[in-house]
Parts: structure tokens; C-alpha cells; sequence
């Protein structure tokens, strides 16, 4: 079975501060990992994925994701938070090999605020 | 963003009654998605579809049946809807990519639906 482990519900940051949205994983074998950002009233939206090779993947709008197969995270950062930022924040863990299904387990969601 | 258009958009239903919701996708991506958003769990995975007449039961799929007679469509049906079955629905696409089946292409979503089972 695989899981996912966002231990924050909020995080606070103010504007032009870095940002840091953690995420845990587990998942037998090597993981695909993805972030996705939700604004009200919308769908999930696309941020970036973890395949292999460099573990600092870079994504939309500034965002950047740090794999660490150690400690099974994959926490999203951001080096200048903007209050356009704010929003609901999802990390996604998919199984290397995992034929048709293609399942995406999600976590259950951070949602971040920017102060202005 | 992807063409992905989700109907209705918002629906208020009585207990017992069916309910299709219904994906339409522009894109003619293989692989289609149900999902199930409440506060505290996620985005949790109803049925999917790898193909025309090809779909798989989810994590949540009891209450719920599925059908793909086109590339374009999945329909969501609640057969007898219930109270605990009030959530926003979110449909999903994804590509097959250069992979095959291990390709690690995103999914992506529609807008949902929004229904209330009163």
C-alpha cells in the first residue's frame, strides 16, 4: 500500500519569506512523486514531479520540490512566498511500477497563507 | 488547462435518487479518473478508466458505478445516493506518454462537481 503524510493542516508564511509545505511518503519500491495546487472553487492544478535523477526538481511559478529518499520527504519550498500563493497545496505518490492503474495517492492537504 | 469539462457544475439531490455526473474531455488522453474530495482525507480515487469499456474499481468505490462508452466521456452514476455520499467530484485525465503503462505523465483535473444529497 502506499501512503502520504502532510503533517501540517496550515502554514502561515509572510510575503517575501521563504516557504517550506512538507510531505511524507511510502511506497514500495522507487516513488513518483507529485505537488498540486488548488484555488477555491477550482481543480487541482499541476505543479511539478519527481521521476529520477536530481533530486531539487523545479516546477511552475517558482516552486521547487526537494526529493530526499532517506527520509522519504519530498517537501515543496518556494525562496519568496507571494500572497498570490495562497491556496491548498497536495503532495501525490504514485509507484514506479504499477501497471495500468496509475493510482496517485494524495495527502489530505496543506493550506498555505501569505500575509501580506 | 487542459479540456476537461465536468456537468453539472452543482447539484442538490434527495436521498435515494440516481445521480450521473458526467467528464467530457477534448484532449483524447487514455486514461480517465473519478475522484471524491472531503476536508481531512484528500483527493480519494472512486473508479478509473484505462480504455473505452475498460474501468477499475477505487479506493471508495462502493455506492458507485462507472461507464466509458467513448473516449471523451466517464460517466459517474450514483446509483441510490445517501447523505454520506455529499462531496465534491473531481474528474481526471492522464496521458499514456512514451512509457507505456509505468509513463509518469500528470493527471489533470477538471473544476468538479459540487453535490449535496440532502
Amino acid at each position: 500500500a502506499q501512503s502520504v503524510a502532510q503533517p501540517e493542516d496550515q502554514v502561515n508564511v509572510a510575503e517575501g519569506n521563504p516557504l517550506t509545505v512538507k510531505c511524507t511518503y511510502s511506497v514500495s519500491g522507487n516513488p513518483y512523486l507529485f505537488w498540486y495546487v488548488q484555488y477555491p472553487n477550482r481543480g487541482l492544478q499541476f505543479l511539478l514531479k519527481y521521476i529520477t535523477g536530481d533530486n531539487l526538481v523545479k516546477g511552475s511559478y517558482g516552486f521547487e520540490a526537494e526529493f530526499n529518499k532517506s527520509q522519504t520527504s519530498f517537501h515543496l519550498k518556494k525562496p519568496s512566498a507571494l500572497v498570490s500563493d495562497s491556496a491548498l497545496y497536495f503532495c501525490a505518490v504514485r509507484a514506479k511500477y504499477s501497471g495500468s492503474a496509475r493510482q496517485l495517492t494524495f495527502g489530505s492537504g496543506t493550506q498555505l497563507t501569505v500575509l501580506p | 488547462d487542459a479540456g476537461i469539462t465536468q456537468s453539472p457544475r452543482h447539484k442538490v439531490t434527495e436521498t435515494g435518487t440516481p445521480v450521473t455526473l458526467r467528464c467530457h474531455q477534448t484532449e483524447n488522453h487514455r486514461y480517465m479518473y473519478w475522484y471524491r474530495q472531503d476536508p481531512g482525507h484528500g483527493l480519494r480515487l472512486i473508479h478509473y478508466s484505462y480504455g473505452v469499456k475498460d474501468t477499475d474499481k477505487g479506493e471508495v468505490s462502493d455506492g458507485y458505478s462507472v461507464s466509458r462508452s467513448k473516449t471523451e466521456d466517464f460517466l459517474l452514476t450514483l446509483e441510490s445516493a445517501t447523505s454520506s455520499q455529499t462531496s465534491v467530484y473531481f474528474c481526471a485525465i492522464s496521458d499514456s506518454g512514451q512509457g507505456g503503462p509505468d509513463s509518469n505523465q500528470p493527471q489533470h483535473f477538471g473544476d468538479g462537481t459540487r453535490l449535496s444529497i440532502l
